[in-house]
């Protein structure tokens, strides 16, 4: 089992609409928990954090942590072009370190 | 203020040669993180450097190896290199290093093919 699970894609959403980004994580130690961007051919860059459980709003991004469920999600509301990329979700682990998922790979259509 | 420089941006090399990558932080960060990019199976880490010590590290074999030096910029080599070892090598700086809250600053990355 990988530590950090997400659904590869491509998940394609039309524009204006929310996209919804699922991320797993198997280690119950866990403390917080991050969203990066990864533009093709580019760097990843942090969009958000979350360390407690609930909904974290920032513009159009609402990162959402359930810690029993060992879920975090990522929703982006009215979609536009320029949020296609690939989003990586990871997780600051109980061995000390930042570990990624492989990403999901996001598509949106005009 | 400078992001983070990998140099070289592209290397390739044969089987069995070794490589040195090259990571210069944000002025300030004292943090170091290396990671390893393939398709399908993401970032994986490799170690992390904090004042010049290995603060941490993944699962890697120890052809795998870094350091770090007093001005913070840090190395990666890899020695006796595979055709798996082929990736992107992506170094991240921040400020205190890998903690709860800490924001990681990746640079462009060094592209690895091995032929």
């Amino acid at each position: 089992q990988k530590e950090v699970e997400q659904n590869s894609g491509p998940l394609s959403v039309p524009e204006g609409a929310i996209a919804s980004l699922n991320c797993t994580y198997s280690d119950r130690g866990s403390q917080s928990f991050f969203w990066y961007r990864q533009y093709s051919g580019k760097s990843p860059e942090l969009i958000m954090f979350i360390y407690s459980n609930g909904d974290k709003e920032d513009g159009r991004f609402t990162a959402q942590l359930n810690k029993a469920s060992q879920y975090v999600s990522l929703l982006i509301r009215d979609s536009q072009p320029s949020d296609s990329a690939t989003y990586l979700c990871a997780v600051y682990s109980s061995a000390s370190k930042i570990i990624f998922g492989s990403g999901t790979r996001l598509s949106i259509r005009p | 203020k400078a992001g983070v420089t990998q140099t070289p941006r592209y290397l390739i090399k044969t089987r069995g040669q070794q490589v040195t990558l090259s990571c210069s932080p944000i002025s300030g960060h004292r943090s170091v993180s290396w990671y390893q990019q393939t398709p399908g199976q993401g970032l994986q880490f490799l170690f992390e450097y904090f004042s010049e010590t290995q603060r941490n590290k993944g699962n890697f074999p120890g052809r795998f190896s870094g350091r770090q030096f007093s001005n913070s910029r840090s190395e990666m080599n890899v020695s006796t290199l595979e055709l798996g070892d082929s990736a992107l090598y992506l170094c991240a700086s921040s400020l205190v290093g890998q903690t709860t809250n800490e924001k990681l600053f990746f640079g462009s990355g060094t592209q690895l093919s091995v032929l």
